[in-house]
């Protein structure tokens, strides 16, 4: 069965610090997004990317955050200077697009990350 | 106040009984999509149910939705150990944001 894929797992970074976040997407998808867990809250929405580029954001995806659709596979998210706020699990999703209106996504496993 | 508000927080039952989870929003919708969540795992869909439709099954699950009480609720019947996990509803609105926006989400204890 199809799926998302997200690497890394894991991964802990000093304040300050570049991070990418890797997402393979379901193939012939065609919305991408990612969103955004600490822990024990509710899932945060932060960016939609569709056609190449990005088709709504969120307040929390600010000038640090940034997506890239490099090739015909990855989806990135990188955030330019980590804050210790940025610790969570970032989930990236996809769906197929039912009509412009939001079908079911897809999920992956998450990346969690955490800024010391 | 956010969209898509479930209650209770939290919810510990036996293996057997039925849980009910119930999701309250602010605006206009297309649909309302519940998901779970396995600690620390992603999010998996469960069901969709349309503004146009009531009632909805799904195997165990049954959802309903009132759009004139703007809520929802998700039935789990027979529940089992393995339904431990967190229950999210999440709404696709009308007007504003265009992606989907989730609740807080109950967290439901199945004991054997």
């Amino acid at each position: 069965e199809p799926e998302v894929t997200q690497t890394p797992s894991h991964q802990v970074t000093q304040m300050g610090q570049e991070v990418i976040l890797r997402c393979v997407p379901i193939s012939n998808h065609l919305y991408f997004y990612w969103y955004r867990q600490i822990l024990g809250q509710k899932v945060e929405f932060l960016v939609s990317f569709y056609n190449n580029e990005i088709s709504e954001k969120s307040e929390i995806f600010d000038d640090q955050f940034s997506v890239e659709r490099p090739d015909g596979s990855n989806f990135t998210l990188k955030i330019r200077s980590t804050k210790l706020e940025d610790s969570a699990m970032y989930f990236c999703a996809s769906s197929a697009g039912t009509g412009g209106k939001t079908g079911e996504l897809f999920f992956g496993e998450g990346s969690r990350l955490t800024v010391l | 106040s956010q969209q898509g508000e479930e209650d209770p927080q939290a919810l510990s039952i036996q293996e057997g009984e039925n849980a009910t989870m119930n999701c309250s929003y602010k605006t206009s919708i297309n649909n309302l999509q519940w998901y779970r969540q396995n600690s620390g795992r992603g999010l998996v869909h469960l069901i969709l149910i349309r503004s146009n439709e009531r009632e909805k099954h799904s195997g165990r699950l049954r959802v309903t939705l009132d759009t004139s009480k703007k809520s929802s609720s998700l039935l789990i019947t027979a529940s089992r150990a393995a339904d431990t996990a967190s229950y999210f509803c999440a709404t696709d609105a009308v007007t504003g944001r265009r992606a989907l926006t989730f609740g807080s989400g109950t967290r439901l204890q199945v004991q054997p």
